[in-house]
């Protein structure tokens, strides 16, 4: 079976300090990965996604950046948090058109 | 522009009530939708997927309808239990390859 994987789970940096959530996937190949940030009280918004190693599009300019450097493993990064960084960020993958599973998020808090 | 909204916001009913949640689309040419659980502080857990050509999934005590030309989703929930209070998320996809657009979701409390 598949499974997903998000960590750390909890994270509290300060302003200005750099930034790396990691996410890799078990049990399948060649996944779409995504990843969403939710604020609080706020819907969930696509930051990245990626169809292959390498592959990245990202939907909205912000302060952050992605990676896939294997083909089961998603990094989400910023050299420089800010305070709007602070958000529950979501790692999920699927098969084309099927089905999204999400990891179990990331709580980061910037001070 | 492709927007889910889903009301109520929030709802709270006494258990075993059935209770149904929506969810509205604007752009009916869907690919599939999507209703989620969300636990307060966790990931979201997928319920029911609905491809664009069906026009109900069921699972357990749920049940999710699909009316594709009037832009709604329905997720009924029967004999409702303290256990099912979560966040409940609708999201459509547009394409095979697309990203899914997700309402702001409904908190529901099922009160014992």
């Amino acid at each position: 079976s598949q499974t997903i994987h998000q960590w750390p789970a909890t994270l509290v940096q300060p302003v200005g300090s750099p930034l790396s959530l990691e996410c890799t996937v078990e049990g399948t190949s060649n996944p779409n990965l995504y990843w969403y940030r939710q604020a609080a009280g706020r819907g969930l918004q696509l930051l990245f996604y990626s169809v292959g190693i390498g592959q990245i599009s990202s939907e909205v300019p912000q302060n952050l950046s992605a990676s896939r450097p294997q083909d089961r493993q998603f990094i989400l990064s910023s050299k420089k948090l800010l305070l709007s960084d602070s958000g529950f960020y979501l790692c999920a993958w699927s098969r084309q058109g099927d089905t999204i599973y999400f990891g179990e998020g990331s709580w980061l808090t910037v001070v | 522009k492709q927007e889910v909204t889903q009301i109520p916001a929030a709802l709270s009913v006494p258990e075993g009530e059935n209770l149904v949640l929506n969810c509205s689309f604007t752009d009916s040419a869907i690919y599939n939708l999507q209703w989620f659980r969300q636990d307060p502080g966790k990931g979201l857990t997928s319920l029911l997927l609905i491809q664009s050509s069906q026009r109900e999934q069921t699972s357990g005590r749920l049940n999710a309808s699909l009316d594709k030309s009037s832009g709604r989703s329905t997720l009924y929930i029967a004999a409702s239990q303290p256990g099912d209070s979560a966040t409940y998320l609708c999201a459509v996809k547009y394409n095979q390859g697309g990203k899914l657009i997700f309402g702001q979701g409904t908190e529901l409390s099922v009160k014992p």
